[in-house]
């Protein structure tokens, strides 16, 4: 079965630093996004991306934070200058639009296994 | 704006007992869905089961087993003969078309099932 993948699985990085975290969605998905996972606390949504653009994101996504899809296949999440608080399991997600004949957010999110941001 | 409430933090249980979660969910739409999904001690994120608000038939799966009540805007998760494998956290989560470019899910906390042997 096809898998969104995510690449670093744990990433170590000082406050200030930007980092960049890497998801391969599903190939034939259209819909992406990231959300993080404070230890031990619930899953908030970041931002949600479709036809190259942001379609929502969250009030956590300031500044700081900025998606891309560079080449068709990736998708990136950077954080430009880390702050201890951004430390977090962050996990990229995609859909399908196949969800007939009910719409496409119908359909599950599938997630990544993630990657923990340690920030010190 | 929509939100999930699962007002269980924690459950425990012993192997084979039953066990249900609640969910409770807000939204001012009147087409949305709603969906488990399950995080074991290993940290992934696992789809479990979906529902959309005009299908109210509930719905058995081997050891699961699922009651939605738009009534009561509840959609609540049973699992029968609880086994260790069981334990992990299990979210609820809505998602709902305000956003139709967007399908934002929006997760409950999670509730921590611990089942022992």
């Amino acid at each position: 079965e096809p898998e969104v993948t995510q690449t670093p699985s744990h990433q170590v990085t000082q406050m200030g630093q930007e980092v960049i975290l890497r998801c391969v969605p599903i190939s034939n998905h259209l819909y992406f996004y990231w959300y993080r996972q404070i230890l031990g606390q619930k899953v908030e949504f970041l931002v949600s991306f479709y036809n190259n653009e942001i379609s929502e994101k969250s009030e956590i996504f300031d500044d700081q934070f900025s998606v891309e899809r560079p080449d068709g296949s990736n998708f990136t999440l950077k954080i430009r200058s880390t702050k201890l608080e951004d430390s977090a399991m962050y996990f990229c997600a995609s859909r399908s639009s196949d969800s007939e004949p009910l719409p496409w957010y119908n359909s599950p999110l599938h997630f990544g296994n993630g990657t923990r941001l340690t920030v010190t | 704006a929509q939100k999930v409430t699962q007002a269980q933090t924690e459950i425990s249980v012993v192997e084979k007992e039953d066990v249900t979660l609640d969910c409770v969910y807000e939204t001012r739409d009147t087409t949305y869905y709603l969906f488990w999904y399950k995080q074991p001690p290993s940290g992934e994120l696992v789809f479990l089961i979906r529902r959309n608000s005009f299908d109210e038939q509930n719905e058995i799966s081997g050891r699961y087993s699922w009651n939605f009540q738009k009534s009561t805007s509840s959609f609540n998760f049973t699992i029968t003969a609880s086994q260790v494998v069981d334990s992990a956290v299990y979210f609820c989560a809505l998602s709902d078309p305000v956003n139709t470019n967007a399908g934002k899910s929006t997760f409950g906390d999670g509730t921590t099932l611990t089942v022992k042997p």
